[in-house]
C-alpha cells in the first residue's frame, strides 16, 4: 500500500494552455474522487467515480474540466484552457468498497499555478 | 451554501492545553463526520471519524463529541503537542449510495506554543 499518487505535483502554465493530472489510488480501492483547495479554504468536491463510471459531477466542474477513469485504475484530470481562477492545489483520494468503504484516503495533491 | 461551519478559524493553545475545534451541519442525511489533519504542502490525512450512533469516540488524545439534536460537533485534543501544530478540517457526508461526497468546513489553523 504506497498510498494516493499524484502527478506532477507542480505546474505552473500560461493562461489558456491546457493541463492534464493524473491520479493512481490505492490498489483495489474502487472509488475515486477529485477535490479542489485553495489557500485557506477547506477542499471541495468535483467529481467522484465507482470504478470506470464517473457518479457524480459538482456544478464547479466546468466544461472547461473533464475527468476520466479508465478500466478503473487510474484517473486524469484534463483543465482546458485554464484561466488565473483555476490555481489551486488539486486532491485525488480514494476509498475502498466495504465495510472501511467510508474511509477516504487523500494524495499530496498537484498544485496548479495559471500565469 | 455552506453545509458545515467551523469555528475558530485560528487557534493557539500551550504546550500540554486542551485544543477545541467546534463545527456544526445543516444537512440532516450526514451521517459520517470525520476529522483531517493538513499540514503545509501535504494532502489532508484522516485523523478520526464517528457516526451519529454514538456521543464520543476517543483515540488516543483526540476526541471527537458529537450531538445530533443540536447537530454539532467537535474535536478536543488533549496534551497538546508543537507536532499537533497544523490545520485541522471536520466534514460531514452521507454514506447514501450515489452521495458519497465529503462537504468540508473552512479549516482551523492550529499552532501549539511551548
Amino acid at each position: 500500500d504506497t498510498g494516493v499518487s499524484q502527478n506532477p505535483r507542480h505546474k505552473i502554465t500560461k493562461r489558456g494552455q491546457n493541463v492534464t493530472f493524473r491520479c493512481d489510488p490505492i490498489s483495489e480501492h474502487n472509488r475515486l474522487y477529485w477535490y479542489r483547495q485553495t489557500l485557506g479554504q477547506g477542499p471541495e468536491f468535483l467529481t467522484y467515480f465507482q470504478n470506470e463510471a464517473q457518479l457524480e459531477k459538482s456544478r464547479l466542474l466546468s466544461d472547461r474540466f473533464s475527468a476520466e477513469r479508465p478500466k478503473g485504475s487510474f484517473s486524469t484530470l484534463e483543465i482546458q484552457r485554464t484561466e488565473q481562477g483555476d490555481s489551486a492545489m488539486y486532491l485525488c483520494a480514494s476509498s475502498p468498497r466495504g465495510g472501511t468503504g467510508n474511509t477516504i484516503y487523500f494524495g499530496e495533491g498537484s498544485w496548479l499555478t495559471v500565469v | 451554501q455552506q453545509q458545515v461551519k467551523q469555528s475558530p478559524q485560528s487557534l493557539i493553545v500551550q504546550k500540554g492545553g486542551i485544543s477545541i475545534i467546534n463545527c456544526a451541519y445543516e444537512n440532516t442525511a450526514f451521517d459520517y463526520f470525520p476529522w483531517y489533519q493538513q499540514f503545509p504542502g501535504k494532502g489532508p490525512a484522516l485523523l478520526i471519524a464517528i457516526r451519529p450512533d454514538v456521543s464520543e469516540k476517543k483515540e488516543g488524545r483526540f476526541t471527537i463529541s458529537f450531538n445530533k439534536s443540536a447537530k454539532q460537533f467537535s474535536l478536543h485534543i488533549m496534551d497538546s503537542q508543537p507536532g499537533d501544530s497544523a490545520t485541522y478540517f471536520c466534514a460531514a457526508r452521507s454514506t447514501n449510495f450515489g452521495n458519497e461526497k465529503l462537504t468540508f468546513g473552512t479549516g482551523t489553523r492550529l499552532t501549539i506554543i511551548p
